[in-house]
């Protein structure tokens, strides 16, 4: 199995800050790397595919980064929707496999 | 735009068979698409249990591929789950979601996107 590590696994941080969360991958997964927001009671989000693509609909504050073993999902100018757990998920494997969630919350 | 919800038993006897469906609606199960399952325990993290093609066609978590069936009924647009001999341990939000598979830059990849609203299956006597 390919292991998804983020860190940190949580965050406080203001509205307006810039927020980076960072994933590793336990062998190269080339872009394999899709990132999602998940707010409590709800579903999964997809916010970004293949590593650095925006999905439709998601806002531009988002972005992603990386490629082989380390990724970065970064936020910049935190928003209150913002809050959540975001999570990391690799592609690269018929095992698809997802780190164990940042929750970002209000300082 | 396609849309998934999910409907099954929320409570399940341990040592019982946990049986969900998944409806899909605004596209068709027989797209370019796999179809995924996928489960969180309360408080817990996201674990992929596995996939289906409308071909019939099936991918599983080895972790769990010896109690795990899915399938599809392309006639309804539906695919289901089917977990077996079931512990507390497979108390969960269970998600059923589509599995993307589109070229970016001209590389096959592969999303779960969009995601139904999920169901608590809850494993206890």
């Amino acid at each position: 199995d390919i292991q998804m590590t983020q860190s940190p696994s949580s965050l406080s941080a203001s509205v307006g800050d810039r927020v980076t969360i960072t994933c590793r991958a336990s062998q190269s997964i080339s872009s394999y790397l899709n990132w999602y927001q998940q707010k409590p009671g709800k579903a999964p989000k997809l916010l970004i595919y293949a590593a650095s693509s925006l999905q439709s609909g998601v806002p531009s504050r988002f972005s992603g980064s990386g490629s082989g073993t380390d990724f970065t999902l970064t936020i910049t100018s935190l928003q209150p929707e913002d809050f959540a757990t975001y999570y990391c998920q690799q592609s690269y494997s018929t095992l698809r496999t997802f780190g164990q969630g940042t929750k970002v919350e209000i300082k | 735009q396609v849309q998934l919800e999910e409907s099954g038993p929320g409570l399940v006897k341990p040592s019982g068979t946990l049986s969900l469906t998944c409806a899909v609606s605004g596209g068709s199960i027989s797209s370019s698409n796999w179809w995924s399952w996928v489960r969180q325990p309360p408080g817990k993290g996201l674990e992929w249990i596995g996939e289906i093609y409308h071909s019939g066609s099936t991918n599983y978590n080895p972790s769990l591929k010896s109690r795990v069936t899915i399938s599809a009924d392309k006639s309804k647009d539906q695919f289901s789950l089917k977990l077996s001999s079931v512990t507390a341990a497979d108390t969960a939000v269970y998600y059923c979601v589509r599995s993307v598979i589109a070229l970016v830059v001209a590389t096959t990849h592969n999303w779960f996107d969009p995601w139904g609203q999920g169901t608590l299956v809850t494993v206890s006597s």
